[in-house]
């Protein structure tokens, strides 16, 4: 497996215009987490999918922020309007439900770059 | 409110010398701790995973222990190599609606000099 797929890796735009976050998460796992991650803050959950359904949204900063999983295998973070606080990395991580059992790890994708001017 | 906090900030090092890192939560309930690896412009990697009942546990020159009675982690790293500089976070997860939240630490970052 390619593991866990983000696009773009790199993303610079204007402040007022939409962004689009996408992922591809590890095939069989029903697990789907958007992480933000700055220097000031780390590391923080914005929102997260069991199955393709959102379960958790409480992290997500603003109505300017939604997400979607349409399907197993594709997810999208969307910012619209942008504004240069925004800049960040955004992670994907997906996991499996382990049967029987609680542990699960999460796997990471390697980040999406954003930068809003 | 569940909280990780971890020390030092940051950490330099020579190659070969042994570093310990340390972590401090109160998440509770408590499900699993884990440390992870974050290479520059990387995702974060899973080093280990300890449930409540786990003290040590350790993976090649990575060693975690756990004292759930005094909610303390810590990960301490045995002869050091130059990839190890890294950033390293310590999670610590909550069970919810079936699922495990995680809280993250802030990260230590290490920087290790030849």
């Amino acid at each position: 497996d390619a593991g866990v797929i983000q696009s773009p890796r790199h993303e610079v735009t204007e402040m007022g215009q939409e962004v689009t976050l996408r992922c591809k998460p590890i095939s069989g796992h029903d697990y789907l987490f958007w992480y933000r991650q700055t220097m000031m803050r780390g590391l923080e959950l914005l929102i997260y999918f069991n199955n393709n359904v959102p379960i958790d949204d409480s992290g997500m900063p603003e109505d300017r922020f939604s997400a979607k999983m349409p399907n197993a295998s594709f997810s999208t973070l969307k910012i619209q309007p942008s504004e240069p606080r925004d800049s960040a990395v955004y992670f994907c991580a997906s996991s499996a439900q382990l049967a029987g059992g609680p542990i699960n790890e999460q796997f990471f994708g390697p980040g999406t770059r954003l930068t809003v001017l | 409110k569940n909280q990780v906090e971890q020390s030092p900030q940051s950490l330099i090092i020579l190659e070969g010398k042994n570093c310990t890192l340390q972590c401090n939560y109160t998440v509770s309930p408590f499900s699993n701790l884990r440390w992870y690896k974050q290479d520059t412009g990387r995702g974060p990697v899973s080093l280990t995973i300890m449930t409540f009942s786990e003290n040590t546990k350790s993976n090649g020159r990575y060693t975690a222990t756990l004292d759930a009675d005094t909610k303390q982690s810590s990960l301490h790293i045995t002869a050091s190599q130059l990839s190890d500089s890294a950033s390293y976070i310590c999670v610590v997860s909550a069970p919810s609606g079936g699922s495990y939240i995680p809280t993250f630490g802030r990260g230590t970052s290490l920087i290790v000099h030849p």
